[in-house]
């Protein structure tokens, strides 16, 4: 089946900038997302992006996308300890019949240190 | 709103039990979903449905039973509990699929012994 990988751990200073890196292998995505999960907590959608585009921009969150590569990160500037969670990376792809079924990665835990 | 509601929070059950978790959204979103999140794994599609009297297999659906008979209502039946099955399950709704944001509820951690 198709594959989304994320590294598993990003560790930063408060007040860094924060990049976290994704890479997919279905070339049919249509859309991308960035989610984020506190603890105890359901994921959270932060931000996603159309595959036709390369690039968005959402207060504090940049997200870029190399569709050659299959590669898309999210930038988080000026990194707060309120920034600290794990974020998910999702691809959703049309599936047979029309449904879309979205994959997502493990996600990488964000730790931010004063 | 409240959103998506899950219920119940935790429950533990022995191997061979049968159990309903409860999904409800009082959004009016017509896609919904459930999701197992295991240790170190992202989250697997088990069933989803595009609206009413409509369902759908995802990558894990096998145990799992769905039914959708209200826009509102969307439970997952374990038929019987096996301790694979262990894991923390996400409800999501959204208005549709795509570009459509899920709006996830807070998470049902069950445990099978």
């Amino acid at each position: 089946g198709e594959d989304v990988e994320q590294s598993l751990f990003l560790s930063v200073r408060e007040g860094d900038s924060s990049v976290i890196n994704c890479t997919y292998t279905d070339s049919s995505s249509t859309y991308l997302y960035w989610y984020k999960q506190e603890p105890g907590a359901g994921l959270q959608l932060l931000t996603y992006i159309f595959s036709n585009m390369d690039m968005k921009q959402d207060q504090r969150l940049t997200v870029l996308l190399n569709k050659k590569d299959k590669h898309l990160s999210l930038r988080i500037a000026d990194t707060q300890t309120g920034d600290s969670a794990i974020y998910f990376c999702a691809e959703i792809a049309p599936a047979s019949g029309g449904s879309y079924i979205p994959t997502f990665g493990r996600g990488t835990s964000l730790i931010v240190h004063p | 709103n409240a959103g998506v509601t899950q219920t119940p929070k935790f429950q533990v059950l022995k191997t061979g039990q049968s159990m309903t978790l409860q999904c409800a959204q009082d959004m009016n979103h017509e896609y919904m979903s459930w999701y197992r999140q295991d240790p170190g794994m992202g989250l697997r599609l088990i069933h989803y449905s595009v609206g009413a009297g409509i369902t759908d297999q995802g990558e894990v659906p096998n145990g799992y039973n769905v039914s959708r008979s209200t826009t509102e209502d969307f439970p997952l039946r374990l038929l019987s509990a096996a301790p694979s099955q262990t894991s923390v399950y996400f409800c999501a709704s959204s208005l549709g699929q795509g570009e459509y944001e899920q709006y996830f509820g807070p998470g049902t951690r069950l445990t099978v012994t």
